[in-house]
């Protein structure tokens, strides 16, 4: 068990809708980041958030977004869904910023259909 | 940003045998290059890491190297089990202090 945890661990929804992941960071990491990772793929960056702020963003598309709340816990909003956003969703914690060691969370297994 | 390139993309190697994934990157300014194991349908889980101070550091069966003038580091496994049979990624932590990450390696074990 890593420490960090992720809902939810399923979800299947249909082309054009909304959904929400969730992640908790492990106790102490103020750093969250969120990666896809497709099938046979490999981790693709999203983005970054340190403290609440958005430290670092990769190939995150326009219908995602993501924040960082006060308690440091973290939301990735899908939005528009596509059959092609089905994916693996990993939401990672660190200590500091990216020269600490990140930990992933179980992931979100998120199936458009 | 950080470029991170992994070779190969498949490794198939008999039981006992060693095993040898390598790993260039383009920011100089990277000093952290961690190396992570992924089960099928898991989460990647840290297994070794070094820092740009470091030129080897080993763990029982498996050992990490870096040349930074060369910008490249490589993993390696030896004794290999039918439990090393995953997926590998190296990454390295760049001048932007983001994470990114190889494509992966598939490493298959035979018995």
């Amino acid at each position: 068990d890593s420490g960090v945890t992720q809902t939810p661990k399923h979800l299947i929804t249909a082309t054009g809708q909304r959904v929400t992941l969730r992640c908790s960071p492990r106790s102490g990491d103020l750093s969250v980041y969120w990666y896809q990772q497709s099938l046979d793929q490999g981790l693709q960056f999203l983005i970054q958030y340190y403290n609440g702020e958005e430290r670092a963003k990769g190939n995150i598309l326009e219908r995602f977004s993501a924040q960082q709340f006060p308690d440091l816990h973290s939301e990735l909003n899908l939005s528009s869904l596509e059959l092609g956003d089905s994916a693996l969703y990993f939401c990672a914690s660190s200590e500091g910023t990216g020269r600490n060691t990140i930990y992933f969370g179980e992931g979100s297994w998120l199936t458009v259909v | 940003g950080e470029n991170v390139e992994q070779h190969p993309s498949t490794l198939s190697v008999q039981e006992g045998d060693s095993a040898v994934i390598k790993c260039t990157y383009s920011d100089s300014a990277s000093n952290y290059f961690p190396w992570y194991k992924q089960e099928l349908g898991k989460r990647p889980q840290l297994i070794i890491d070094i820092r740009s101070n470091v030129g080897e550091k080993k763990d029982q069966r498996i050992a990490v190297t870096l040349n930074k003038t060369a910008k490249h580091f490589s993993l390696h496994i030896t004794e290999t089990q039918p439990e090393d049979s995953a997926v590998y990624f190296c990454a390295a932590s760049g001048g932007d202090y983001k994470l990114s990450f190889g494509a992966g390696t598939t490493v298959t074990v035979r018995a």
